[in-house]
């Protein structure tokens, strides 16, 4: 089955920083992947996608990159902001599959 | 997207109690899943619930420990049964919707602790 590693586990920014956020995948059939962001007590809120025919994909300060070739995507956020303190989950689903495979998450947090 | 609800949002139980989750969204879906979060961990998927069929659960679930309900289109309940404090844990409750890729969105969870 899919794995999905992400790194780092935790991150540290002074705030106005870019943040980047890896994470890579086994499976090469899998062709979406989502981020979500777990804010304390609550769920997972997606903030960005990126399906496997696109390169890179922008959403205001948060960009998202894959490269199908080397199985690997990453979440870059940019003049990071307190608020963005969270922890980021990366996911990847496989071709004809219902089922999201997690990475481990990674805890954020933007010093101000 | 979808707006989704769960009750209770937290609780705590007593060892060898059962609790039922409920999961309520103001759309009609297809799909819902249950997933279980342990302190400061992953999300792990327990099972799928589509209606007018059983649930499909994952590998370490079973339906005995985690009975689904799916009554109709925008509800179904997860029941933790016979509680023990490692079920303590946040379940999940998540619908997918849209076109291809069909996107997975969240309900703010229920927390769970056992004593």
């Amino acid at each position: 089955g899919e794995n999905v590693e992400q790194h780092p586990s935790t991150l540290s920014v002074q705030e106005g920083d870019s943040a980047v956020i890896k994470c890579t995948y086994s499976d090469s059939a899998s062709n979406y992947f989502p981020w979500y962001k777990q804010e304390l007590g609550k769920g997972p809120q997606l903030i960005i996608d990126i399906r496997s025919n696109v390169g890179e994909k922008k959403d205001q300060r948060i960009a998202v990159t894959l490269n199908k070739t080397a199985k690997h995507f990453s979440l870059h956020i940019t003049e990071t902001q307190p608020e963005d303190s969270a922890v980021y989950f990366c996911a990847a689903k496989g071709a004809g599959s219902y089922q999201l495979t997690f990475g481990k998450g990674t805890k954020l947090s933007v010093i101000p | 997207s979808a707006v989704i609800s769960q009750k209770p949002s937290r609780d705590i139980c007593q060892r060898g109690t059962s609790l039922t989750i409920q999961c309520q969204v103001d759309s009609q879906v297809t799909m819902m899943f249950w997933y279980r979060q342990q302190p400061g961990q992953s999300l792990t998927l327990i099972a799928t619930a589509n209606q007018g069929s059983e649930a499909t659960y994952e590998s370490g679930f079973v339906i005995d420990k985690f009975p689904i309900s799916r009554p109709n289109l925008t509800f179904s309940t997860l029941t933790v049964s016979n509680m023990s404090p490692e079920d303590s844990s946040i379940y999940l409750c998540s619908v997918e919707v849209g076109g291809w890729p069909n996107v997975q969105f969240f309900g703010p969870g229920t927390r769970l602790t056992v004593l």
